[in-house]
């Protein structure tokens, strides 16, 4: 079945520690989304990408970067992790191809099962 | 700019009972709308969308949802609850010209189901 892959599902690491969490996709959507997640919240929008177009929220921190090296592939790296960061990540895609030929726009997004990060 | 309110954190209903969860959308354009459940430590799982055709959406698992325009409102609802419901529910609002699909979320409902 096709679908969003996050892994590792559970992370755990320390208080400064780089850490990557990943997220693949057999859809072929074009765009690519993360969001950090605290408990009992809404989900919120850290960045994404439109095919290689990278776009980052006014409100991300410095803290958190993306890498985006092909298709089925996206990254969230958090270069000083701290105690604050401690969340569940979501990685989400869509498929906008407007004006443009290709699959049918999808509107809504599809969400992976999501990354649970400890900070210690 | 677009927002959405969801009326009530936390609902509890007895199983068997009816199920309405309220949301409200602020938008300046005809939006899309979405509600999306999420089970612990799980991600999200769409339940239904509005995108301009029927007023009246089903969804999975029995839920339902209108869009009424003249009291920005798109409430969800099921007639009947089962324990399984029970879980956080987002409903969601997102601007068809916008080419990256961005969804603006609510902060959530959690549905408690009564035994």
């Amino acid at each position: 079945d096709a679908m969003v892959i996050q892994n590792p599902r559970y992370q755990v690491t320390q208080f400064g520690k780089p850490v990557t969490l990943s997220c693949s996709q057999t859809l072929n959507h074009n765009v690519m989304y993360w969001y950090q997640q605290k408990s009992s919240q809404a989900p919120k929008l850290l960045f994404h990408y439109y095919d290689k177009d990278f776009n980052n929220e006014a409100d991300t921190p410095d803290n958190f970067q993306s890498r985006r090296p092909n298709t089925s592939f996206c990254f969230l790296d958090i270069r000083s992790p701290g105690l604050g960061d401690a969340a569940m990540y979501l990685c989400a895609t869509s498929t906008t191809p407007l004006g443009r030929p290709g699959p049918l726009r999808t509107i809504e997004q599809f969400f992976g099962p999501g990354t649970r990060l400890t900070v210690l | 700019a677009q927002s959405v309110t969801q009326l009530g954190s936390h609902v509890s209903v007895s199983e068997g009972a009816l199920v309405l969860l309220r949301c409200n959308y602020s938008s300046s354009v005809p939006p899309y709308l979405f509600w999306y459940v999420q089970y612990p430590n799980q991600g999200l799982q769409l339940l239904l969308k509005y995108t301009s055709a029927a007023t009246l959406v089903k969804g999975i698992n029995g839920f339902e949802a209108e869009f009424k325009k003249s009291e920005t409102s798109f409430h969800l609802t099921k007639p009947s609850a089962h324990m399984s419901d029970a879980a956080e529910y987002f409903c969601a609002v997102s601007d068809p010209q916008n080419r990256d699909d961005k969804i603006i979320f609510g902060k959530g409902t959690r549905l408690h189901i009564l035994p």
